[in-house]
């Protein structure tokens, strides 16, 4: 069964500081990966995508992910975090051939001025 | 552009009682979707519809009916509510292909006392 996991409930950081937000996945095959965010009050909103080709994914709001299939992994990154970041993030991920998109747990993001 | 909207915004149930939420998309796309949203659980799909006309389970059905009405309505059924269906309901639609990033509709906050 295609599954993904986000370690982390919570991540912390200072404005201008970079940011990621962890995410493993276990799918068999080439997988295809999403981050999407959610701001209080709203639905999600698609962020960025791997689909194929470059493991470096930039997508949204300065956004940009970083596939890595020997670990498993597709960690959401930053260069530098603005207040206006914070908010629920998550990771999913959709086997090849299957309709069904699955949602990590959600990490919620706290930039503090 | 409206993109998905979703009816009503909140509700509050009795135990036993039925409704029905409405979700339309005005983007012409074929799939449909609705997930719940609980803390801690993040999000799980109830019911897609891949097409006009098809319908299916997700990971969480029981409990739950739904109705392709036509290529932009797709309605979820709550026939005899029960405390466990308290959630945020939020109802999505995307391009054919699994692929394609799915759109959102800003939620349903469903309370069953």
């Amino acid at each position: 069964a295609q599954s993904v996991a986000q370690p982390e409930d919570q991540v912390n950081v200072a404005e201008g500081n970079p940011l990621t937000v962890k995410c493993t996945y276990s799918v068999s095959g080439n997988p295809y990966l999403f981050w999407y965010v959610q701001y209080p009050n709203r639905g999600l909103q698609f962020l960025l995508k791997y689909i194929t080709g470059d493991n470096l994914v930039k997508g949204s709001y300065g956004f940009e992910a970083e596939f890595n299939k020997s670990q498993t992994s597709f960690h959401l990154k930053k260069p530098s975090a603005l207040v206006s970041d914070s908010a629920l993030y998550f990771c999913a991920v959709i086997k090849r051939g299957f309709q069904k998109l699955v949602f990590g747990t959600g990490t919620r993001l706290l930039v503090s001025p | 552009n409206a993109g998905v909207t979703q009816t009503p915004k909140f509700q509050v149930l009795k135990t036993g009682q039925s409704m029905t939420l409405q979700c339309a998309q005005d983007m012409n796309h074929n799939s449909m979707y609705w997930y719940r949203q609980d803390p801690g659980m993040g999000l799980r799909l109830i019911y897609y519809s891949a097409s006009e006309g098809t319908t299916d389970k997700g990971e969480v059905p029981n409990g739950y009916n739904v109705s392709r009405l036509n290529k932009r309505e797709f309605s979820l059924r709550l026939e005899s509510a029960a405390p466990s269906q308290t959630s945020v309901y939020f109802c999505a639609s995307s391009d054919p292909g699994y692929s394609e990033k799915l759109f959102f509709g800003s939620g349903t906050q469903l309370s069953v006392l």
